[in-house]
């Protein structure tokens, strides 16, 4: 089993909706979760970072943590085809512990004008 | 401030050549993190340097290498190429070792013939 899953896409939807991200990890060493956004031929971009379970919002973007699950999400409001993109979720065991990140395989989402 | 830069941006070598790329870190930032993106791996890490110092290292073989200066800036060396080293090679910073906020450098694209 992989140590982080998440579902490679594509997902397809008209511009305007409600995006859902999600993936799930196997270890619950895991404390730290991320998520980045990579555009064709480029790095991957921070969006979100969260620590504890629970929900964390910047503007459009709600990252969601369920430690109980080990599941983790990400929602767009009010999409737009410029979040056309891959979007990669990223796990980490301890603070400052000597460890890199995990990487889920990414989610390819692209948005419908 | 200037984000991570990297270079060369691309790179074709043959099979049995050496390759080193070269990482500088956001201004400030003493942590770097080393990266191969595969479509069919997708992001795993390679190897993290604070301080000059060598934190971590994935499963990856002794092949690829890495060292850090004292003003941060990093290289990896992979040698002996083969074919199934051709990838995206990312370079990420942070200001604390293995920091959970690490910002990603556009990436060295590498292809072994």
């Amino acid at each position: 089993q992989k140590e982080v899953e998440q579902d490679p896409g594509p997902l397809s939807v008209p511009e305007g909706a409600i995006v859902s991200l999600n993936c799930t990890y196997s270890n619950s060493a895991f404390q730290y979760f991320m998520w980045y956004r990579q555009y064709s031929r480029k790095g991957p971009e921070l969006l979100m970072y969260t620590y504890s379970s629970g929900n964390k919002e910047d503007g459009r973007f709600t990252a969601q943590v369920d430690k109980s699950s080990k599941y983790i999400s990400l929602f767009i409001r009010d999409s737009q085809p410029s979040d056309s993109a891959t979007y990669l979720c990223a796990i980490k065991r301890s603070g400052g512990g000597a460890d890199g990140l995990t990487f889920g395989k990414g989610t390819h989402l692209i948005i419908q004008p | 401030k200037a984000g991570v830069t990297q270079t060369p941006r691309y790179l074709i070598k043959t099979r049995g050549q050496q390759v080193t790329l070269s990482c500088s870190p956001i201004s400030g930032h003493r942590s770097v993190s080393w990266y191969q993106q595969t479509p069919g791996q997708g992001l795993q890490f390679l190897f993290e340097y604070f301080s000059e110092t060598q934190r971590n290292k994935g499963n990856f073989p002794g092949r690829f290498s890495g060292r850090q200066f004292s003003n941060s800036r990093s290289e990896m060396n992979v040698s002996t190429l083969e074919l199934g080293d051709s990838a995206l090679y990312l370079c990420a910073s942070s200001e604390q070792p293995t920091g959970e906020t690490q910002y990603f450098g556009p990436g060295t694209r590498l292809l072994v013939l």
